[in-house]
């Protein structure tokens, strides 16, 4: 069974950072890309990052370009989104998401993991 | 960016009925669109790809349509479940973005 256990959300103040982590199991996750998508409270789906299988290729939505980084460990299976010089309107639940066949840019998303909340206030 | 329109942004309905959700795109996407249903306090749930395949497990009742800008999702016979939130995304191209979703309440 594929699962997706977001970590590491919480409450940070304007301009401070954190680092959500989404442990991975039950497919091959060195195979897979792999993407972040967040939701800010009562609002719809925004996409964030995404990262290549070994972690050589990234791409990120421009509101986070600069600030955001995504990486990899596929060792561990798990994901990572270190997160910058945070914004009061990047207070959203962050979750982790699978594309469908793994690999192909155009796939939709198939799993996503239960999400984690950050809270940018001070 | 590809900007994705959802329409109507609510709707009441009652089960039983059909229910018909649009979506827009600010220019050709093929047919590389999905819709997901998302419950409150829950992730998304995948329901359509490619504008019209069934994702594995999703029942028969849901069906989607279109190609190029115009998209419609169908719930044929809606039932106690289906009462959710309703969003569509675009996977043609870099950013990909979502429709602002559709409220499906309870008439």
């Amino acid at each position: 069974e594929v699962q997706l256990v977001e970590s590491g959300g919480g409450l940070v103040q304007p301009g401070g950072s954190l680092r959500l982590s989404c442990a991975a199991s039950g497919f091959t996750f060195s195979s897979s890309w792999m993407h972040w998508v967040r939701q800010a409270p009562g609002m719809g789906l925004v996409w964030v990052s995404r990262i290549n299988i070994d972690g050589t290729t990234t791409t990120y939505a421009d509101s986070v370009e600069g600030r955001f980084t995504i990486s990899r460990d596929n060792a561990k299976s798990t994901l990572y989104l270190q997160m910058n010089s945070l914004r009061d309107e990047d207070t959203a639940v962050y979750y982790c998401v699978i594309p469908q066949s793994g690999t192909a840019a155009a796939d939709p998303f198939n799993y996503w993991g239960q999400g984690t909340l950050v809270t940018v206030s001070s | 960016d590809i900007q994705m329109t959802q329409s109507p942004s609510t709707l009441s309905a009652s089960v039983g009925d059909t229910v018909t959700i649009t979506c827009r795109a600010s220019q050709s996407i093929s047919y590389w669109l999905a819709w997901y249903q998302q419950k409150p306090g829950k992730a998304p749930k995948l329901l359509i790809y490619k504008a019209s395949s069934l994702e594995s497990g999703v029942p028969s009742r849901f069906s989607g349509s279109g190609s190029g800008t115009e998209f419609t999702l169908t719930i044929t016979s809606l039932q106690p479940d289906d009462f959710a939130t309703y969003y569509c995304q675009q996977s043609n191209r870099y950013p990909l973005t979502f429709g602002g979703g559709t409220k499906v309440g309870i008439k």
